[in-house]
């Protein structure tokens, strides 16, 4: 099983629309989880960072399942500026945040 | 308010050069942090530094690869002898103490012919 795997994509939506991204992760001892954007060739971003009780942030929604080692990021009513690569990253280094492993990404093109 | 600098943004080196790759970190930032990006790849952890100090080097290949942070000027990532499989965008992230998100400089692509 891979450390962190992320729906291959790509994803094409029309804009308003919703859409989902999944993640699982390897690791159950994994403490921190994050979703990051990334726009073409340039460097990622923290989106928001996912905590068990789930938490919302405007539109964006993530939800964390640690029995299944599973996440989840939901866009509702999506705009053009949405358009990027979303990455699901897992700190899997114990107590500090920097050894972050990133999924490979999910491209979303959000269409008018 | 500048935000992490690498440079150079584009960098094409022969296969047997060297690389040397730049990061100022954020202002008041003294830990800095090596990702790799291989072509349809995640991005994997390389190098931790503090000024002056290896924290951890345990994403770091064995050979042809180091670090440094100096006292004074950027950290470097020092790519010797290099190999077409070297060719990947290798971004550089500083945070003020450790377990802060990390803020990402925008990359280094180098490519090897």
């Amino acid at each position: 099983r891979k450390e962190v795997e992320q729906d291959p994509g790509p994803f094409n939506v029309p804009e308003g629309a919703t859409v989902a991204f999944n993640c699982t992760y390897s690791n159950s001892a994994s403490q921190s989880f994050f979703w990051y954007r990334q726009d073409c060739r340039k460097e990622p971003k923290l989106l928001m960072s996912v905590y068990s009780s789930g938490n919302e942030d405007g539109r964006f929604t993530a939800q964390l399942n640690r029995a299944s080692q599973y996440i989840s990021l939901l866009i509702r009513d999506s705009k053009l500026s949405d358009s990027a690569t979303y990455l699901c990253v897992v700190n899997m280094g114990g107590g500090s945040n920097y050894k972050l492993t990133f999924g490979k990404g999910t491209l979303l093109t959000v269409n008018p | 308010n500048a935000g992490v600098m690498q440079n150079p943004r584009h960098l094409v080196r022969r296969r047997g050069q060297e690389a040397r790759l730049r990061c100022s970190p954020m202002k008041g930032h003294s830990h800095v942090y090596w990702y790799r990006q291989l072509p349809e790849e995640g991005l994997k952890f390389m190098v931790y530094l503090q000024k002056e100090n290896i924290i951890d080097e345990s994403g770091m290949p064995k050979e042809r690869f180091s670090a440094e942070f100096p006292k004074e000027g950027p950290s470097i990532l020092r790519i010797q002898q290099v190999v077409r499989g070297d060719s990947a965008a290798y971004f550089c992230a500083s945070s003020p103490p450790p377990n802060s998100p990390l803020h990402f400089g925008n990359g280094t692509r180098l490519t090897v012919t």
